[in-house]
């Protein structure tokens, strides 16, 4: 079943103590991405990553880091996390963006992280 | 810089009747319009999505949308709501010069009453 999927779905954990949410896609997707959910909002995007080794920052980058070794994971890491990112986590995944073309981004589960 | 404003935060309707949800955004080139879904506890689904061509578009779940250029308007509707239907939706936009950036309006909860 072509998905995205993402691990953990639900942290809790305490400022200052490092942690890394897995995002893994199987449709051999080129572009990934990482958005935040907060109440009336939306989603903002926080990093994306146009193919292996290739990354730049979204909306709202601070606090978080990211890396794309491989085609398949896009890891988002939080160094050294504060309460104001507790938030729900969205990765997604899409085919990858032609010229001038907007693709159809599929999304995964999300992880809601709370920092105490 | 680009913005989408969903003006209904909440909106309640009973089953069977007809729903609508607004979607405005600003931005001077044409955009590329989508609806997500959101069930509670779950990710987004795609409803449907805008490109070019016919202005009317239809999506899953028996949902269209019209895009309006001259209101910058892109409408979401359902003629008969499911209780299956309660969740939270969210238009986005997505410019052609910026590759797959999408910017999301804040969304709209809707509540289907028996």
């Amino acid at each position: 079943e072509a998905q995205v999927t993402q691990n953990p779905r639900y942290l809790i954990t305490v400022t200052g103590k490092k942690l890394t949410v897995t995002c893994s896609q199987n449709m051999n997707h080129e572009y990934m991405s990482w958005y935040r959910q907060d109440p009336g909002l939306g989603l903002r995007q926080i990093y994306y990553s146009m193919n292996v080794e290739v990354t730049d920052k979204g909306d709202v980058p601070e606090g978080y880091k990211v890396s794309r070794k491989e085609k398949r994971n896009f890891p988002l890491i939080l160094e050294s996390p504060s309460p104001n990112q507790t938030s729900l986590y969205f990765c997604a995944s899409s085919i990858g963006a032609k010229r001038g073309m907007t693709d159809t981004q599929y999304f995964g589960p999300g992880t809601r992280l709370t920092v105490l | 810089a680009q913005s989408v404003t969903q003006p209904d935060i909440h909106i309640t309707v009973s089953e069977g009747a007809s729903l609508e949800l607004r979607c405005n955004y600003s931005y001077g080139a044409t955009p590329y319009l989508f609806w997500y879904v959101q069930s509670p506890g779950q990710g987004l689904q795609l409803l449907l999505k805008y490109f070019s061509g016919d202005t009317l578009v239809q999506g899953i779940k028996g949902f269209e949308a019209e895009f309006k250029r001259s209101q910058s308007s892109f409408n979401l509707r359902k003629p008969s709501v499911h209780w299956s239907d309660a969740a939270e939706y969210f238009c986005a936009v997505g410019l052609k010069a910026a590759g797959n950036k999408l910017t999301f309006g804040g969304g709209t909860r809707v509540l289907v009453k028996p």
